[in-house]
């Protein structure tokens, strides 16, 4: 398969514990993406790398929230003292860097339930 | 502030007829234009994009059209099909904003009927 993969499909975690996300992208793939979708709601952007630099970052990522993308491959989200209103679908996106515009692929996202 | 709006968030078609569905956005800064379809439990799939220098993308049953001074798009899918029932969401980005980084409206859920 060589769609963007995410890991875990699923994730439980009481309130105050600290939960981490993984992505794989497109190999070819030189910039990613993390979005979050909430119930009723299109996918929010979160932040986003080029290669291993981290370029962007929305208001929506609080202190709480750090992502990584160490070698410029996988990245990782990482979420600290998980609050209930963190519960969401969190989605990976891969895309190719070109002159022209081009369109993000998705991977099935991790859904998290702060109980 | 939604940037993107998709104002109807259901649309029931029979199947062979005509899916319009409409998006609007506010930024006029934006100038591409993409549409994502969703099934439940998995991630948007891509649909088709348009850039602000055309007015219409068209591939296989699926058209995009674009009003620019209206700040307006439309997405076509003719004809319906049953497995055409899923979330579409409407995304713009802008090519000012390196990353390229996507704004999506909420969505239209479309049902195909047989």
């Amino acid at each position: 398969d060589t769609g963007v993969s995410q890991n875990p499909r699923h994730k439980i975690t009481k309130r105050g514990q600290n939960v981490t996300f993984r992505c794989d992208p497109i190999s070819e793939h030189n910039r990613l993406y993390w979005y979050r979708q909430t119930l009723g709601q299109g996918p929010e952007f979160l932040t986003y790398f080029q290669n291993e630099a981290q370029l962007e970052k929305s208001r929506l990522l609080s202190d709480r929230f750090s992502a990584e993308r160490p070698k410029g491959s996988f990245s990782t989200l990482e979420i600290q003292r998980t609050e209930q209103g963190d519960s969401a679908m969190y989605l990976c996106a891969s895309s190719l860097r070109r002159r022209s515009n081009t369109e993000a692929f998705f991977g099935q996202g991790t859904r998290l339930t702060v109980v | 502030d939604q940037q993107v709006k998709q104002n109807s968030p259901s649309l029931s078609v029979q199947e062979g007829r005509i899916s319009i569905l409409n998006c609007d956005y506010t930024n006029s800064m934006f100038d591409y234009f993409l549409w994502y379809k969703k099934y439940p439990a998995e991630g948007p799939t891509f649909l088709i994009s348009i850039s602000s220098i055309k007015d219409k993308n068209e591939d296989g049953r699926f058209t995009v059209f674009l009003n620019k001074s209206a700040k307006h798009l439309s997405l076509h899918i003719v004809p319906s099909q049953p497995g055409d029932s899923a979330v579409y969401f409407c995304a713009a980005s802008s090519t000012t904003n390196s990353g390229y980084a996507l704004n999506f409206g909420k969505g239209t859920s479309l049902l195909v009927t047989p």
